[in-house]
């Protein structure tokens, strides 16, 4: 099983520039989640979804957008990217409300 | 709301010595789940333990275990017979289901294993 996969790895953009951060997992997990991480700081929740069609706000939503058409993907839109965006973003999923979160490797996005 | 301290940000130990790492909490639910996570230099979040809030028995795994203090709001991880590849950021985290889908992570504490 690959578990949770991001891409990409590592991007630039600039003031303005839109991007997709792409999410999948492939243990039919009902939730989902995405955090970024600044430095020296544990993770923040930006969205979430409890399963296909159903998403709702973390922490620090604003500036993020999310959808979730199917169960295996869970893309995270920047529609107009700000330097306060830089970050490292992982996305996570699990089984059930009780059962413990994994995450994908992150995607480390600098904003200039 | 939910808070999460963790009040070591650097920590060192020699190989195959035991360390402890604190994390203490505030919360007002009486349903959650702790949790420690490592980061490695990779940056990949790797789950380490987990404790039922609901469990007495603290749990073990290998030479990783917790003490948790439910009244004191203390979830410590202690680990044993330290390797080289313990070295990375350690977080606690906290999952409450009836407070949203959220993991609450504290600050992180930064472990480094000396040979």
């Amino acid at each position: 099983n690959a578990g949770v996969t991001q891409t990409p790895k590592f991007q630039v953009l600039k003031t303005g520039q839109s991007m997709t951060l792409q999410c999948a997992q492939d243990m039919n997990h009902e939730y989902m989640s995405w955090y970024r991480q600044d430095p020296g700081m544990g993770l923040r929740l930006i969205h979430y979804s409890v399963g296909a069609g159903i998403t709702d706000q973390g922490e620090v939503p604003n500036g993020y957008n999310v959808s979730r058409s199917t169960t295996e993907d869970f893309p995270l839109r920047l529609l107009s990217a700000a330097p306060s965006q830089t970050s490292v973003y992982f996305c996570a999923s699990h089984r059930g409300v009780q059962s413990t979160q994994y995450f994908g490797p992150g995607t480390r996005l600098l904003v200039l | 709301a939910q808070t999460v301290t963790q009040s070591q940000p650097e920590m060192s130990v020699q190989e195959a010595e035991t360390v402890t790492l604190s994390c203490t909490y505030d919360t007002s639910e009486s349903n959650y789940y702790l949790f420690w996570y490592k980061q490695p230099p990779s940056r990949q979040m790797i789950l380490v333990i987990r404790q039922e809030a609901y469990k007495q028995q603290n749990a073990t795994e290998n030479r990783f275990s917790v003490n948790f203090q439910k009244a004191a709001k203390s979830f410590s991880l202690k680990i044993s017979d330290s390797q080289l590849g313990d070295t990375a950021m350690y977080f606690c985290a906290f999952f409450f289901p009836d407070a949203g889908n959220m993991l609450t992570f504290g600050g992180g504490t930064r472990l480094m294993v000396k040979p």
